[in-house]
């Protein structure tokens, strides 16, 4: 596609469910992000992908949150057991290999709330 | 992995002054950097970046950024900020070496008209 598209934009979960948020990269990016980005704060890491190489998950806050990304292509970050404390908007940026530009471009987010 | 400070959480200022915003990072590498912004209800977007060359680089509304290597510094300015400026900024290292990219906390900047 033309940008980077996140599903959904918007959910409301209760505390203790699973949740799953999509991202679908621009297409022939061969790196793909995870930030948090809480109330008022900044930019979380949370985890890469470069291609076929194993992805970094140094920023996954706990083992409730993992991610998979088949190919090059789109990425899903699962929240287990949602609490309150994972509101935030979760966003995902994609970038061409380690050759291009190495900007970031970044989709819209999808905000999670749990009650 | 690299770490980027930005030192100022929210800058008011009113039209017309100047603005520099700072930020350093850390890391024992070759870097390229980048300040991006968000304005409100939108989306980050990238407002100027460094790659190699001349260390003052120019990005879109007047904006520019100096890069200190001495400092590990990548300093945004602008002389004259404007109402529509308020925004806010995001500065971002990442490692020439793989495609790890951080980001500092975020320095929000209000411009009262």
């Amino acid at each position: 596609g033309a940008g980077v598209s996140q599903s959904p934009s918007n959910k409301v979960t209760e505390k203790g469910k699973d949740v799953e948020l999509r991202c679908d990269p621009i297409s022939g990016h061969t790196a793909l992000y995870w930030y948090r980005q809480r109330l008022g704060q900044g930019l979380e890491f949370l985890i890469y992908f470069q291609g076929n190489s194993a992805p970094d998950k140094s920023g996954l806050p706990s083992d409730r949150f993992s991610a998979e990304r088949t190919g090059e292509s789109v990425s899903t970050l699962t929240i287990q057991r949602t609490q309150q404390e994972d509101s935030a908007v979760y966003l995902c940026a994609s970038s061409l290999s380690l050759s291009g530009t190495g900007e970031l471009f970044f989709g819209e987010g999808s905000r999670l709330t749990v009650l | 992995a690299q770490s980027v400070s930005q030192h100022n959480h929210h800058v008011i200022l009113s039209e017309a002054a100047s603005l520099e915003l700072g930020c350093n990072y850390s890391y024992g590498g070759t870097v390229n950097l980048f300040w991006y912004v968000q304005y409100p209800g939108q989306h980050l977007q990238l407002l100027l970046k460094y790659f190699s060359g001349d260390p003052l680089v120019k990005g879109i509304k007047g904006f520019e950024a100096e890069f200190i290597k001495s400092k590990f510094s990548f300093n945004l300015r602008k002389p004259s900020v404007q109402w529509s400026d308020t925004a806010e900024y995001f500065c971002a290292v990442k490692s020439r070496n793989n495609n790890d990219m951080r980001f500092g906390a975020g320095t929000r900047l209000t411009v009262k008209p």
